[in-house]
């Protein structure tokens, strides 16, 4: 079984661009997750689809958006780039939402954006 | 609210030695915990988690981690250490109560590293 695909794998950009990441679950999941991990912050949550709908978001400003489509893929999109933005963004994946799962998350191999 | 803390950003210890790997917790309810691995580069790998049941919990790679309710932590542990544990550890806490958080809070990460 493929494990959670995320492209692209490194990227970089320049303030004030926009990205967009994409992230494939596992087949048969149906919950993606993101997270952006910093050496500053740590791991942080941003958001959570469950078919095709946000069911949580994170404490992140409007720049950073995200959706799913109807095979479960996700795409998360940044706007208006920020040097802070600088991150490995993580995308995980669970066969049911957040409050019905008791088990593990799996995480794809992330998206390294650079901002200059 | 849910938090974890991981005191420690970095622990070493010589292969062949024990390995502890400190993580607190609070949450308002009753815990789920996690403990997932990252090597460079990577994404992170779940290791093992608490739901409910036996305090000693085993995982993969050797490693166990004992929930200790009175003391809210979840230390994760392994007998003797390999040069390749060395990596990032995350803690995660998911509040059961229900009205909490069903998205799981990340620790701050502890960097192991295990010297030969």
């Amino acid at each position: 079984k493929a494990g959670v695909t995320q492209t692209p794998r490194y990227l970089i950009k320049t303030r004030g661009q926009q990205v967009t990441l994409s992230c494939s679950p596992i087949s048969g999941h149906r919950s993606v997750s993101w997270y952006q991990q910093t050496p500053g912050q740590g791991l942080q949550f941003l958001f959570e689809y469950f078919s095709e709908t946000q069911r949580n978001k994170g404490n992140f400003p409007g720049r950073f958006s995200g959706r799913q489509f109807s095979n479960s893929r996700s795409e998360m999109n940044v706007s208006t780039l920020e040097l802070g933005d600088s991150a490995l963004y993580l995308c995980a994946s669970s066969l049911v939402p957040g409050q019905m799962n008791t088990g593990e998350l799996f995480f794809g191999e992330g998206s390294r954006l650079t901002v200059l | 609210a849910q938090s974890v803390a991981q005191p420690e950003d970095q622990v070493n210890v010589a292969e062949g030695n024990p390995l502890t790997v400190k993580c607190t917790y609070s949450v308002s309810g009753n815990p789920y915990l996690f403990w997932y691995v990252q090597y460079p580069n990577r994404g992170l790998q779940f290791l093992l988690k608490y739901i409910t049941g036996d305090n000693l919990v085993k995982g993969s790679y050797g490693f166990e981690a004992e929930f200790n309710k009175s003391q809210t932590s979840f230390h994760l542990k392994k007998p003797s250490a390999l040069v390749s544990d060395s990596a990032l550890y995350f803690c995660a806490v998911r509040d059961r109560a229900s009205g909490g958080s069903y998205i799981p809070t990340f620790g701050r990460g502890t960097s192991l590293i295990v010297h030969p």
